[in-house]
């Protein structure tokens, strides 16, 4: 069964520090996408990144990097020099079976994110 | 903005009601998917229509229901409404194969 863990309830940093929210996921296909959304205070869900489980290069988007590592079953999210803007709700998710009619998409319970000024 | 439309943004009920939500896609989203989040369960997938057909079901309750239309909009229908069931409704749709999600703003549902 798919499964997505959070550990991290909620973290605080203070601005210009790097912050790591960790992701650990379960899932018996070999095919699978894994995916961070961020909720801002605003609410509304935003799509940060998708990852396919054939592709294990890292990825980096200017300060948002992330560390996919199918040995550990983990998709780690890194905000370098956090900035305020960064507090939010980071969720990370799975989706085991892209290439079936199943389309469900499991959210792990989310990170939230203090930036402190 | 996503271009996923939810309406209404707020509702407030009482126990044993009935509401419904409503989702309107991105225009071209064949897919439509239905999320409850509450402070203790997480976002919690419900159920999700493509094309008009039922494609994936979660822990979505039995007096809950949903329907996807022709024009591709979708409605999440509560009945007997529970304190329990408060919470944020989000609807979120996505391209046809493709599971990155485009999310509404939600509509909070209050049970009184």
């Amino acid at each position: 069964a798919q499964k997505v863990t959070q550990a991290q309830t909620e973290i605080s940093v203070v601005e210009k520090e790097d912050v790591t929210l960790d992701c650990v996921y379960e899932t018996r296909d070999t095919t699978y996408y894994l995916f961070w959304y961020k909720q801002p205070p605003s609410g509304e869900l935003v799509f940060l990144i998708r990852r396919n489980s054939f592709d294990e290069q890292n990825e980096i988007s200017g300060r948002y990097s992330w560390n996919f590592q199918k040995s550990t079953s983990s998709f780690n999210f890194t905000i370098t020099a956090s900035q305020v803007v960064d507090s939010a709700v980071y969720f990370c998710a799975l989706s085991d079976s892209p290439m079936n009619r199943d389309d469900k998409i499991i959210f792990g319970k989310g990170t939230r994110l203090h930036i402190l000024p | 903005d996503s271009g996923v439309t939810q309406t209404p943004k707020h509702l407030i009920t009482a126990t044993g009601q009935r509401v419904t939500l409503r989702c309107s896609p991105r225009s071209g989203d064949l897919s439509v998917y239905w999320y409850q989040q509450s402070l203790d369960q997480g976002l919690q997938f419900l159920i999700q229509y493509y094309n008009g057909e039922e494609r994936a079901k979660g822990n979505i309750l039995e007096r809950f229901s949903a329907q996807q239309f022709p024009d591709l909009h979708s409605e999440l229908n509560l009945s007997s409404l529970e304190l329990g069931d408060s919470a944020l409704y989000f609807c979120a749709s996505s391209v046809a194969g493709d599971e990155k999600l485009f999310f509404g703003s939600g509509t909070q549902l209050s049970v009184l």
